[in-house]
């Protein structure tokens, strides 16, 4: 148990819809990292949140938003959704100390599934 | 550009080493990290090295980093069914984490 939680585990919904991923980093970690797994893009960094605001960003759609609440947990919204944005979503955390690379740790996932 | 190459499959017997290979491009990675994904499960941190080490060892995992070549391996002794996975290679490039595609271990009895 990496101390990274997600809720839901599990959403199924339908193209066009909107949905949000929520994560609660490990108890003392700043930074917090989501990711996109999917069979043919592989593991993809979407974007990081630094106690509250927005650190770096990857290979995040327009359609596809995040943000970090006072207590550093997040929310990852989705939105017009389509068949392509079926994957594994992650979350992973880290204490987020400016200028230093840390480990990442990662959360159990929420597989979206889009119909 | 970005890239972390591993290959996709490696077979084992139940007993032996495995060794699962990467190599990646930024020569100004610091960390590099072996991260192990078991079916239906999330991604969990197996160990990592500083890009100043040549090797790392934990228990039964040992870390090989040729620095010049740009080339990992994680070596597992006596490779147990537990081990079945997918072992993902991934480096700290400008504070993005960029991961292989990931090698499925398959052990055979």
């Amino acid at each position: 148990d990496s101390g990274v939680t997600q809720t839901p585990k599990h959403l199924i919904t339908a193209t066009g819809q909107r949905v949000t991923l929520r994560c609660s980093p490990r108890s003392g970690d700043l930074s917090v990292y989501w990711y996109q797994q999917s069979l043919d893009q592989g593991l993809q960094f979407l974007i990081q949140y630094y106690n509250g605001e927005e650190r770096a960003k990857g290979n995040i759609l327009e359609r596809f938003s995040a943000q970090q609440f006072p207590d550093l947990h997040s929310e990852l919204n989705l939105s017009s959704l389509e068949l392509g944005d079926s994957a594994l979503y992650f979350c992973a955390s880290s204490p987020g100390n400016r200028g230093v690379q840390e480990t990442q740790y990662f959360g159990p996932g929420t597989r979206l599934l889009v119909l | 550009g970005e890239d972390v190459e591993q290959s996709l499959f490696l077979s084992v017997r139940e007993g032996d080493s495995s060794v699962i290979n990467c190599t990646y491009t930024d020569s100004s990675s610091t960390y590099l990290y072996w991260y192990k994904q078991e079916p239906g499960a999330g991604l969990q941190l197996l160990t990592y090295i500083f890009s100043n080490m040549d090797m790392k060892q934990d228990q039964r995992l040992t870390v090989l980093l040729n620095k010049k070549d740009k080339h990992l391996s994680l070596r597992i002794a006596d490779t147990q069914t537990g081990d079945s996975a997918i072992y993902f290679c991934a480096e700290m490039e400008d504070d993005k984490i960029i991961f292989g595609k990931g090698t499925r271990l398959h052990i055979l009895p």
